[in-house]
């Protein structure tokens, strides 16, 4: 058990919908990174927040979005879904930027 | 860009047997390195990691990997595979500017007993 945890484990929807994924980092990390991993791009960086902050941005398509909240849990929000959304995303966290990077078990979406 | 190659797909060998998993880097300077394993339908463990020091690095459940830098390598070892590694096992590189892991396209580990 990493110590991050992610809500909900499996999410089946329809494209046109919205989502929201939850992440909890482990107790006293600060930094929050958001990868998704689907069988055509692999395991892809999205996006990374700091303590409240955007700090980096990857492959994240305009329909998704994030943020990191004052108790430093994060929201992946992804909008207008298409079926190629259809992936597991994860969520790591650390203590700080360049740091190991400890991952939780994942949301698998499957978009209908 | 920094990029990670894991040549091998897909490799099986025998319970008991050695491992060699390969994994180059391409980064211009000394990358932060790690293994990472999957698990059927399971999150990312980390196995090991090397930041600096001995490039020799030990991680959990027996595995070590060596950190080559003429070679560009991190491979990941293990002297005597037990049926529960079966897994996909990733290479993955953290840049010292930026703050993304990068990750090879993993090498899935098939035991035979």
């Amino acid at each position: 058990d990493s110590g991050v945890t992610q809500t909900p484990k499996h999410l089946i929807t329809a494209t046109g919908q919205r989502v929201t994924l939850r992440c909890s980092p482990r107790s006293g990390d600060l930094s929050v990174y958001w990868y998704q991993q689907s069988l055509d791009q692999g395991l892809q960086f999205l996006i990374q927040y700091y303590n409240g902050e955007e700090r980096a941005k990857g492959n994240i398509l305009e329909r998704f979005s994030a943020q990191q909240f004052p108790d430093l849990h994060s929201e992946l929000n992804l909008s207008s879904l298409e079926l190629g959304d259809s992936a597991l995303y994860f969520c790591a966290s650390s203590g700080g930027t360049q740091e190991t990077q400890y991952f939780g078990p994942g949301t698998r979406l499957l978009v209908l | 860009a920094q990029s990670v190659t894991q040549p091998d797909i897909h490799i099986t060998v025998s319970e008991g047997a050695s491992l060699e998993l390969r994994c180059n880097y391409s980064y211009g300077a000394t990358p932060y390195l790690f293994w990472y394993v999957q698990s059927p339908g399971q999150g990312l463990q980390l196995l090991l990691k090397y930041f600096s020091g001995d490039t020799l690095v030990q991680g959990i459940k027996g595995f070590e990997a060596e950190f080559k830098r003429s070679q560009s390598s991190f491979n990941l070892r293990k002297p005597s595979v037990h049926w529960s590694d079966a897994a996909e096992y990733f290479c993955a590189v953290l840049t010292g500017t930026a703050s993304k892991l990068t990750f090879g396209t993993g090498t899935r580990l098939q035991v035979t007993l």
